[in-house]
């Protein structure tokens, strides 16, 4: 199976604050790299697919890039209804592999 | 709407089965590939299945290999997770997702997730 490996796995930032949050391929997944945002007790919600393109009605503050092994997705400037765990996922393979996650908390 | 609707967690012991269904509705249920996805509490999501769209072929997690089994009706538009051989670390919220894209695919819709605790 691929491994996707994220860091960090966790984070504090303030309101406003560019986050980044990285993803890395145990082998190369092209560009078959999704992004999802996670809030407590709710199912996961699709924010980028194909490592850049957003998902329909989701902020433009959200953006992804990369290929191959190693990907990032950042979020421009932080409001308080990003706090939240995101995850990322391959597509590349059979098994869609995820991402442990990256908390982000408010500092 | 697109809606997915799990059911079927329960509370079962170590190494008993158990069968998760997810109704499906507002979508064309037989065009889409579907997936199950777990999530134990406090970690991580992880994949478990996928079945195409006519069900013709399926894959599999490792850690639930030749213990779970996907199938789906689409007459019923139904999806379903037979699980065999539970283990404490079975034990998580169960998830179907339906999977979609054009070369670069994703998982656009969840439901709402069914427990199943696996304890003696």
């Amino acid at each position: 199976d691929i491994q996707m490996t994220q860091s960090p796995s966790s984070l504090s930032a303030s309101v406003a604050d560019r986050v980044t949050i990285t993803c890395r391929a145990s082998q190369s997944i092209s560009g078959y790299l999704n992004w999802y945002q996670q809030k407590p007790g709710k199912a996961p919600k699709l924010l980028i697919f194909g490592a850049s393109s957003l998902q329909s009605g989701v902020p433009s503050r959200f953006s992804g890039s990369g290929s191959g092994t190693d990907f990032t997705l950042t979020i421009s400037s932080l409001q308080p209804e990003d706090f939240a765990t995101y995850y990322c996922q391959q597509s590349y393979s059979t098994s869609w592999t995820f991402g442990q996650g990256t908390k982000v908390e408010i500092k | 709407d697109v809606q997915l609707v799990e059911s079927g967690g329960a509370l079962v012991q170590p190494g008993g089965s158990l069968r998760l269904s997810c109704a499906a509705s507002g979508f064309t249920f037989s065009s889409c590939a579907m997936h199950w996805v777990r999530q134990a509490p406090g970690k991580g999501l992880e994949y478990v299945s996928t079945i195409t769209s006519n069900g013709g072929s399926t894959y599999y997690a490792n850690s639930v290999k030749g213990r779970f089994t996907i199938s789906r009706d689409n007459s019923k538009n139904t999806l379903y997770l037979q699980m065999g051989s539970l283990r404490v670390e079975d034990m998580a919220v169960y998830y179907c997702a339906r999977e979609m894209g054009d070369g670069y695919n994703y998982f656009d819709y969840w439901g709402q997730g069914t427990l199943v605790t696996v304890s003696s």
